[in-house]
């Protein structure tokens, strides 16, 4: 079964530095995986997908993930940080065993930033 | 373009109530719809998806139901709340298909009291 595994609940970074948000996998597949961030009382906002087109995948705001088969991570970075990216981001993987394609998450990663 | 619409934004109901959280699509048609709990620390919980009128699937055994009655509309429904049903409800849809992104619609917070 696929499922997705987000290392840290809560990173801290200063205004200006570089934000590094760690993603790994497990699929029996090929996967689909997403990030989505979340701001407080919100729903989840689609930030990037990896559809095997392009290892390097740049999604909105500045952020961009890189997929790494060898290490089954998908890590999403932004080179530098703004107060505005302070919010949740979750990492997701397609179910591809479900009829229903639902998307599983990870527990999310809280994103604090510090001026 | 597409939207989706979720209501009530917030509901406090006492044990035992019974819940209705509805949800609705626009710009589309036949999508693939979810309900999603998300609880503090645990990310999102997929608690039922329906990929036709009528067509529910359910992912956690609970005192939860949902239905499909139009094909643009999913309610999310509970004939009496437990303590532990409360958290935030995240309705989304996709075009179906693997691989789909899903897009969510702005949540209802529940607290049972």
């Amino acid at each position: 079964a696929q499922s997705v595994t987000q290392l840290g609940s809560h990173v801290s970074v200063s205004e200006g530095a570089l934000v590094l948000l760690r993603c790994n996998y497990s699929s029996s597949v090929p996967p689909y995986l997403f990030w989505y961030v979340q701001y407080p009382n919100q729903g989840l906002q689609l930030l990037l997908k990896y559809t095997s087109a392009a290892t390097l995948v740049k999604g909105i705001n500045g952020f961009e993930a890189e997929f790494k088969k060898s290490e089954t991570s998908f890590h999403l970075t932004k080179p530098s940080a703004h107060m505005s990216d302070a919010a949740e981001y979750f990492c997701a993987v397609s179910d591809g065993n479900q009829a229903g394609t639902a998307l599983i998450f990870g527990k999310g990663t809280t994103l604090s930033v510090s001026s | 373009s597409q939207t989706i619409h979720q209501w009530p934004a917030t509901l406090v109901q006492p044990v035992g109530s019974p819940l209705s959280l509805e949800c609705t699509v626009e710009g589309t048609s036949n999508p693939n719809l979810y309900w999603y709990r998300q609880a503090a620390g645990r990310g999102l919980q997929l608690l039922f998806y329906s990929v036709g009128i009528g067509q529910i699937s359910s992912e956690v055994p609970q005192n939860l139901s949902a239905s499909r009655p139009q094909d643009r509309q999913f309610i999310l429904s509970s004939k009496k709340l437990l303590l532990s049903d409360s958290g935030f409800y995240l309705c989304a849809w996709s075009s179906g298909g693997w691989g789909r992104e899903l897009f969510f619609g702005e949540g209802s917070r529940l607290t049972v009291l």
